[in-house]
């Protein structure tokens, strides 16, 4: 089965610990993509990847690093300069324009 | 500053009416758009997309309408039913961009009542 994997569903941490949350597609898509969800503001955009070893930052890219070693992997690394980490984090995937979501990881700092 | 709004943050219908949930942008280089649906603690499914030489596009029960002039877009759901309450997201896409992003809108809350 084709698609992508988030991985763990649910992630708690304590406050001013890094933590990476990991994103998987097996669909051969070129460019990846991380969003936040809180209540009230939609999908923001945090970093995206067109290719291989290159990304650029989106929306709300501070306190948030990522990398791109291999097309199918996009780990996001929310950092302890992220000053309001809980929320919900989406991967995303494309070839084109329609985008292919992940289940998505509530992260929660304690 | 938002290039996609969803003015409404809620929608209440009942079961067998239409639904309509609207869409605004800002950006007029943007020529591709699309409607996801997300319930709670799950990933956005894509729903339908239209591409600005058209004004319509018809998919079930799932219809978008484009009003270019106004920048304006609807997706109508016919006739709504209860497994359609959920989140509903407009996305912008611009294909003459370099970027390859999606523009989205914060989503309106659809609840379809008995």
């Amino acid at each position: 089965d084709g698609g992508i994997t988030q991985s763990p569903k649910y992630l708690f941490r304590k406050e001013g610990q890094n933590v990476t949350l990991s994103c998987e597609q097996n669909l051969n898509h070129d460019a990846m993509y991380w969003y936040r969800q809180d209540p009230g503001q939609g999908l923001r955009l945090i970093y995206y990847s067109q290719i291989v070893n290159d990304f650029q930052k989106g929306d709300i890219a501070e306190g948030y690093s990522v990398s791109r070693e291999k097309k199918e992997s996009f780990p996001l690394t929310v950092t302890s300069a992220q000053k309001n980490p809980t929320a919900f984090y989406l991967c995303a995937s494309s070839r084109g324009v329609e985008q292919f979501f992940g289940p998505g990881t509530r992260l929660t700092v304690l | 500053d938002q290039q996609v709004k969803q003015n409404s943050p809620s929608l209440s219908v009942q079961e067998g009416r239409i639904s309509i949930l609207n869409c605004d942008y800002t950006n007029s280089m943007f020529d591709y758009f699309l409607w996801y649906k997300k319930y709670p603690a799950e990933g956005p499914t894509f729903l339908i997309s239209i591409s600005s030489i058209k004004d319509k596009n018809e998919d079930g029960r799932f219809t978008v309408f484009l009003n270019k002039s106004a920048k304006h877009l609807s997706l109508h759901i016919v006739p709504s039913q209860p497994g359609d309450s959920a989140v509903y997201f407009c996305a912008a896409w611009d294909r003459g961009s370099t970027l390859g992003r999606l523009y989205f809108g914060r989503g309106t809350q659809l609840t379809v009542w008995p």
